[in-house]
């Protein structure tokens, strides 16, 4: 079954740090990719994603990520947090014939520190 | 304002009672998902529905409940069956291939 994995559960940074958050899914056909925000106590809002074309997409607030095909992978990243970047963070895949589907990742949870 | 609107925001509920999340759109969009979210596991899709009329199962169904008599609104019945209710609930609507959220049910069952 297709499977979408964080291996970062927790991470926390002091601000102006670097941040990359790992995302690996096991589906081997073509996908479109996202992150997903969910900051607190608000909406789960999409922060950027992939469907085509360059694999390295922007996302909002200074967010890009990387798609890696031989790897699977799909890593968020921010060359420097903000104390307002605190938040969780959702990996989400869809395979493209899965009919709009989405497969999310088990979440990050950032913290950054002033 | 357009936008998704889910009520209550927390709810609570004593076992054995079914209770009925409630899910409204008016964003036009024709698809609308429920989401199960507890700490560590993401987000893990209840029920779909594509269109007014008919809906699916998703990865856990299984004590959970849907209707789609309206485009707008997708109500969620989670029943006595459900083990483990306990969760934060999620809905969502889709245009092409992005979904947008609502702000979620915190039930609590005691």
């Amino acid at each position: 079954a297709q499977s979408v994995s964080q291996h970062n559960h927790h991470v926390i940074l002091s601000e102006a740090a670097s941040l990359e958050l790992g995302c690996n899914y096991s589906y081997g056909g073509t996908v479109n990719l996202f992150w997903y925000v969910q900051y607190p106590g608000q909406h789960l809002q999409l922060l950027l994603k992939y469907f085509s074309g360059d694999p390295l997409v922007k996302g909002i607030k200074g967010f890009e990520a990387e798609f890696i095909k031989s790897k699977f992978s799909f890593n968020l990243r921010k060359p420097s947090v903000q104390w307002s970047d605190t938040a969780e963070y959702f990996c989400a895949v869809n395979p493209n014939n899965a009919g709009n589907m989405l497969t999310f990742g088990g979440g990050t949870r950032l913290m950054v520190k002033p | 304002d357009g936008g998704i609107t889910q009520s209550p925001k927390y709810l609570f509920r004593k076992e054995g009672q079914n209770v009925t999340l409630s899910c409204e759109q008016n964003l036009n969009h024709d698809a609308m998902y429920w989401y199960r979210q507890d700490p560590g596991q993401g987000l893990r899709l209840i029920y779909y529905s594509q269109i007014v009329n008919d809906f699916q199962k998703g990865d856990i169904a299984e004590g959970y409940s849907v209707s789609r008599e309206k485009k707008e609104s997708f109500p969620l019945t989670v029943t006595s069956a459900q083990k483990n209710p306990t969760a934060f609930y999620l809905c969502a609507s889709r245009t092409g291939n992005e979904q947008f959220f609502g702000p979620g049910t915190r039930l609590t069952v005691l």
